[in-house]
């Protein structure tokens, strides 16, 4: 019952360096996102996959990539850090709307980066 | 934008009253809305859904709507220590997506 899981959970970069966030879920979901939070900002969308193939921008998507690797894995891509990134960064996952509804997501436990 | 606001607290209430939790969001055509509980350095945990205008309860947990002045609430009765947690509001925002108050920090203390 992993659910979704997030690698690596720490991680300090200097800045100009490049990393790849990975991220994976086993409950079969087609909807896959990339949030991250800051204090006092709450959680905003960086980029979200509304199924496999697709990839969509969200509220903050400057500086970031994603790839859609398959329907389990989802990544995130910092091509050339920068100290604005410092963020946790979570995963997510959902099912597919239904009648207007949405089952809300399941989240990964998180990245935890600094940019320095 | 769409935007949805939440008091950031704290909000501090004595073990077993009842904690009120409030949120606001601009886009009308909004169709569903969470709650999500978060610990200090754990990730969101969704505790109560609801898509209908009117009271939803689950437990402890009363999540309430209104469509018509675009409010959530959420009520936490018999408040215990360890409800002490950021509780996010989260509205629908489009084809699968859901966009996220700032959150407000609950003290419950003894």
């Amino acid at each position: 019952n992993a659910g979704v899981t997030q690698t690596p959970k720490f991680q300090v970069l200097k800045t100009g360096q490049s990393m790849t966030l990975q991220c994976a879920q086993d409950m079969n979901h087609n909807s896959m996102y990339w949030y991250r939070q800051d204090p006092g900002m709450g959680l905003r969308l960086i980029y979200y996959s509304a199924s496999e193939g697709t990839t969509d921008k969200g509220e903050v998507p400057n500086g970031y990539n994603v790839s859609r690797l398959n329907k389990r894995e989802f990544s995130l891509r910092l091509e050339s850090a920068a100290p604005s990134q410092t963020s946790v960064y979570f995963c997510a996952s959902s099912e597919v709307w239904f009648s207007r509804a949405n089952y809300g997501y399941t989240f990964g436990s998180g990245t935890r980066l600094t940019v320095v | 934008q769409k935007e949805v606001e939440q008091n950031s607290g704290p909000l501090s209430v004595p073990e077993g009253a009842i904690a009120s939790l409030n949120c606001t969001y601009s886009d009308r055509v909004s169709q569903s809305f969470f709650w999500y509980r978060q610990y200090s350095g754990k990730s969101p945990e969704l505790i109560m859904s609801i898509y209908s205008n009117g009271d939803k309860e689950d437990g402890r947990f009363t999540a309430q709507l209104n469509k018509a002045s675009q409010y959530v609430s959420l009520l936490i009765r018999d408040s215990q220590p360890s409800d002490s947690a950021t509780y996010l509001c989260a509205v629908s925002g489009g084809y699968n997506k859901l966009i996220f108050g700032a959150g407000t920090r609950l003290a419950v203390h003894p």
